[in-house]
């Protein structure tokens, strides 16, 4: 069965630690996985897609990587505005896509 | 408007009430997706339409029904929920079916 878990649950950080958030899946055949940015009372916004195991993908702050088993989504001196929940998701072919339960990422000032 | 819009923003039925959620993407898109979202769990896919037709249907409950009458509008009927349905409703649409996916500010039901 294709299985997507995230971890930690919930991070705090200062401004400027770096940090990164986890990832790990079982799936028969990975098309695709996903990473998207959730705010309180907002849908999620896409930041990157990874199709590939050593695949990489850089924007602003965030760098997302692959692996055949996990991914992870790794913030350099993050800021108070990086504060929000944070999902992966696996899409494994014919509109079949399982997201993780997110972490929760909050950065001190 | 641009992008997913979804109406209303927020809605409180009882048990025995019908209504209707609709969702609207002006980004040209094949694909639109239905998505509940609770507290503490994960998205749950509930249906997905590409090119109006309907191609994934998650085992969701009958008083659910979704209705896709062109690529740019997405409808999903409720009747006679229950109390455990309360949830955030999430509306995306997506240019293919392996591609990112945009998603609408989410309908928050309360069902008393």
């Amino acid at each position: 069965e294709d299985q997507v878990t995230q971890s930690p649950e919930a991070l705090r950080l200062q401004e400027g630690e770096s940090s990164s958030l986890n990832c790990s899946y079982t799936v028969s055949g990975l098309r695709g996985l996903f990473w998207y940015r959730q705010d309180p009372g907002k849908g999620p916004e896409f930041l990157f897609t990874l199709y590939s195991a050593g695949e990489e993908k850089e924007k602003e702050r965030l760098k997302a990587t692959l692996t055949k088993k996990e991914s992870f989504l790794h913030i350099t001196a993050p800021k108070p505005e990086d504060s929000a929940t944070y999902l992966c998701a696996l899409y494994s072919g014919t509109y079949k896509y399982i997201f993780g339960t997110g972490t929760r990422l909050k950065v001190l000032a | 408007e641009t992008g997913v819009t979804q109406t209303p923003r927020h809605l409180v039925m009882g048990m025995t009430n019908k209504k209707s959620l609709k969702c609207e993407q002006h980004l040209g898109h094949n694909a639109m997706y239905w998505y509940k979202q609770s507290a503490k769990k994960p998205l749950e896919l509930m249906f997905v339409y590409s090119l109006e037709e309907r191609v994934e249907n998650n085992s969701v409950p009958s008083r659910f029904s979704p209705e896709c009458p062109n690529s740019s509008h997405l409808f999903l009927h409720l009747h006679t929920l229950q109390p455990e349905d309360s949830a955030l409703y999430l509306c995306a649409s997506s240019q293919e079916d392996d591609t990112e996916q945009f998603f609408g500010p989410g309908t928050r039901l309360t069902v008393l």
